[in-house]
Formats: structure tokens, C-alpha cells, sequence
């Protein structure tokens, strides 16, 4: 079975600092995909980002960066110099390819609720 | 480009009423269409996914259920709507990655 486990349900930091946001998967499949996604207060999901699992290279956008590694089922997200904007809730998700190629079905962790104070 | 769009954004509806929420996409065709729910407070859970006109698959039993009368519009209704069916749903298509809509706040009374 497919699962996704956040296990920081909240995080509290003060702006500038880094923080790092888990996220643990198990499944079966041999191909298949990770995402981030933002919550803001608004409601409507954020893409933030798409690994596939034959990728590992780590990814830097802009203060965003993410470490995939395959051996421990891992794929963290860190925010460096943490901004309030970034005040959200971060969702971690796994699919497989689907039937015809596509990203199929998305399995959500339960969610991590970032606060950023200024 | 391709969009999603939800409807309505908000609803109140009280106990034992129906439910029509309706999601259409744009710039796509033959889209993966899913609708998911989001409990107050928890992740996200998938009730719904399609993969063409008039196939739908459940992934879990409720109280609602999905249908596709068009190759780009996902309808979620209910004859009958509990309390517990209060939350976030959010319609998404697939391509190369997931889009999602601006989601529907239901809330039963």
C-alpha cells in the first residue's frame, strides 16, 4: 500500500531562520512520483515541485531546495531565510505513473502547518 | 493554458439537502479528472477519479457520488447531505503534474 507520513504536524520559527519540513513514503512501485504542494489561508493547492523517483539530484529554487533520497524513502523540503508569506500548510503527496503516463493518483501526507513570525 | 475552475467557492447547506458541485477544465482534453476532500485540520483524501466520459471509480464508501456527462466537466452531488460530509473539495486533472481548483468550502448545518 502507498503512504505518505508528515510527521511534523506544526512548525514555529522565527523569519530568516531555515526550516525543514519532512516527509517520509513507502510504496511499492518502482516508478513513480513525489510533490510538494502549499496551503495558504486561502485554501487552493500551490504546486511546488515534481520529482520522479529515477531522478535523486537535489533541486534548489530560489530559497526553496529539496533532498530526495531514495534509500531512506525521503524526500524533505527546507525553506532557507524563512519568509511570514511562506506561513502556510505544506503537503506532501505520491502517485504512480497512471494508466496512460500521467501522474495518476495523488496519495497527501496529513500536512505540515508552517508558522512564520516576524 | 490549461485552467480548472471550481464552483462555487462557498456553500451552506443544511442537513438532508442536495449537492451539485461542478468543475470544468480548459486547455485539455481527455483529461484524468479527481475530486478530493479535506477534513478540517487533516490531508487530503480521494473520493473520486476519471478517466473518460461517464467512468467514474470510487475510492472510498460515502454519501456522495461523481459524475462525467462531458469530456471536460467533473460533477460531486449528494441526494441526501450529512454532517459529516462538511470540508474542502477540491477538483484536479492530470497531466504532467497535478492541477488543482480553487476548492468548494461545504459546510453542512
Amino acid at each position: 500500500a502507498q503512504k505518505v507520513t508528515q510527521a511534523q504536524t506544526e512548525i514555529s520559527v522565527v523569519e530568516k531562520e531555515d526550516v525543514t519540513l519532512d516527509c517520509v513514503y513507502e510504496t511499492r512501485d518502482t516508478t513513480y512520483y513525489l510533490f510538494w504542494y502549499k496551503q495558504p489561508p486561502s485554501g487552493e493547492l500551490v504546486f511546488l515541485i515534481r520529482r520522479n523517483s529515477f531522478d535523486e539530484q537535489n533541486e534548489i529554487s530560489g530559497r526553496y531546495s529539496w533532498n530526495f533520497q531514495k534509500s531512506t524513502s525521503s524526500f524533505n523540503f527546507t525553506i532557507t531565510a524563512s519568509q511570514v508569506v511562506d506561513s502556510a500548510v505544506y503537503f506532501c503527496a505520491l502517485s504512480g505513473l497512471g494508466g496512460s503516463g500521467n501522474t495518476g493518483k495523488l496519495i497527501f501526507g496529513q500536512g505540515t502547518t508552517l508558522q512564520v513570525k516576524p | 493554458s490549461q485552467t480548472i475552475h471550481q464552483w462555487p467557492a462557498t456553500l451552506v447547506q443544511p442537513v438532508g439537502s442536495p449537492l451539485s458541485l461542478e468543475c470544468t477544465v480548459e486547455g485539455t482534453s481527455n483529461p484524468n479528472l479527481y475530486w478530493y476532500r479535506q477534513a478540517a485540520g487533516r490531508g487530503l483524501q480521494l473520493l473520486f477519479y476519471s478517466v473518460g466520459i461517464g467512468q467514474i471509480s470510487s475510492e472510498v464508501p460515502q454519501n456522495l457520488s461523481a459524475s462525467r456527462p462531458q469530456d471536460r466537466q467533473f460533477i460531486l452531488s449528494s441526494k441526501k447531505l450529512l454532517l459529516s460530509d462538511s470540508g474542502f473539495y477540491l477538483c484536479a486533472f492530470s497531466g504532467t503534474e497535478a492541477f488543482f481548483g480553487q476548492g468548494t468550502r461545504l459546510t453542512v448545518v
